[in-house]
C-alpha cells in the first residue's frame, strides 16, 4: 500500500507546454510539499500546505503553481516549461510522531525533462 | 553560503568498513538534525534523527550532533552493499511542519562494494 504516490512517474515534454503532477498521500497527514531534486541531487523545498492551507512558498517562478483540493493530495502545475526545470520533484507528506520531529515521507518522485 | 553543507563524494567503501559522513551548517537556530538515505530513483527515506548535541546509536548507525561547531555526523559500522545509496543530512529550526521546515545538504554518494 504506497503511503505516498506520485503520477506521472516519468514526463518528457517539449519547451513553452504546461504540464501537472499529481500527488496523493493516505496516511493522514496534515502537511505536503513539493521539494525539486537536481542534476546534483540538491534537494530543495518549492511549497508546502498545512490543512490545505499555504504555509510555504520559496522564490519560485509564478509559473509553478500548487493546488490542494484536499488534505490528500498536492498537484504542481507547471506553465510555460523552461529547459531548467528539467529535474525530478518529489511530493512528500508529514505529520505528528510523539516527540520526534515531524517525519517527511517522500512519494518516488517525478522525472520531467524538457527537450 | 548555504545552510547546509555536505560533500556530494563520491564515497567508494569496501564491505565491512566504517563509514563517516558529514554536513556542517550555519544556522544556531537548528536543533533538529535527520539523515535521510536515498536509493537510486527512489525518494529519501529517515534513517535517523537527533535532537541538539549529543549521540544517537540505531543498530550499524551512529549519529553525531556537535552543535558548537555546528557539526554533525553519520557513522556506518560494517558497512554493506545494500547501504549503497545517497545520504542527505537536513535540519530544522522547529519541530513541527508547520513551523519550520527542513534545510537538506546536497547528499553524499556512498557504494559499498563487496
Amino acid at each position: 500500500d504506497t503511503a505516498v504516490s506520485q503520477t506521472p512517474k516519468y514526463l518528457v515534454t517539449q519547451m513553452g507546454n504546461d504540464k501537472s503532477i499529481k500527488c496523493e498521500q493516505n496516511l493522514g497527514h496534515d502537511t505536503m510539499y513539493w521539494y525539486k531534486q537536481d542534476s546534483k541531487k540538491f534537494l530543495k523545498i518549492m511549497f508546502s500546505y498545512n490543512n490545505k492551507e499555504l504555509i510555504i512558498n520559496e522564490t519560485v517562478p509564478n509559473r509553478f503553481s500548487p493546488k490542494s483540493p484536499d488534505k490528500a493530495h498536492l498537484n504542481l502545475h507547471i506553465n510555460s516549461l523552461e529547459l531548467g526545470d528539467s529535474a525530478v520533484y518529489f511530493c512528500a507528506s508529514s505529520g505528528r510522531s510523539g516527540g520526534a520531529p515531524d517525519t517527511q515521507y517522500f512519494g518516488p518522485g517525478t522525472r520531467l525533462t524538457v527537450l | 553560503q548555504k545552510e547546509v553543507e555536505q560533500d556530494p563524494g563520491p564515497l567508494s567503501v569496501p564491505e565491512g568498513a566504517i563509514v563517516s559522513l558529514n554536513c556542517t551548517y550555519s544556522n544556531s537556530a537548528f536543533q533538529y538534525f535527520m539523515w535521510y538515505r536515498q536509493y537510486s530513483r527512489k525518494g529519501p527515506e529517515l534513517l535517523m534523527y537527533t535532537y541538539s548535541s549529543g549521540n544517537k546509536e540505531d543498530g550499524r548507525f551512529t549519529a553525531q550532533v556537535d552543535k558548537s561547531s555546528k557539526y554533525i555526523s553519520l557513522f556506518i559500522r560494517d558497512s554493506q552493499p545494500s547501504d549503497s545509496a545517497t545520504y542527505l543530512c537536513a535540519m530544522s529550526a522547529n519541530r513541527g511542519s508547520t513551523l519550520g521546515r527542513l534545510y537538506f545538504g546536497r547528499g553524499t554518494q556512498l557504494t559499498v562494494w563487496p
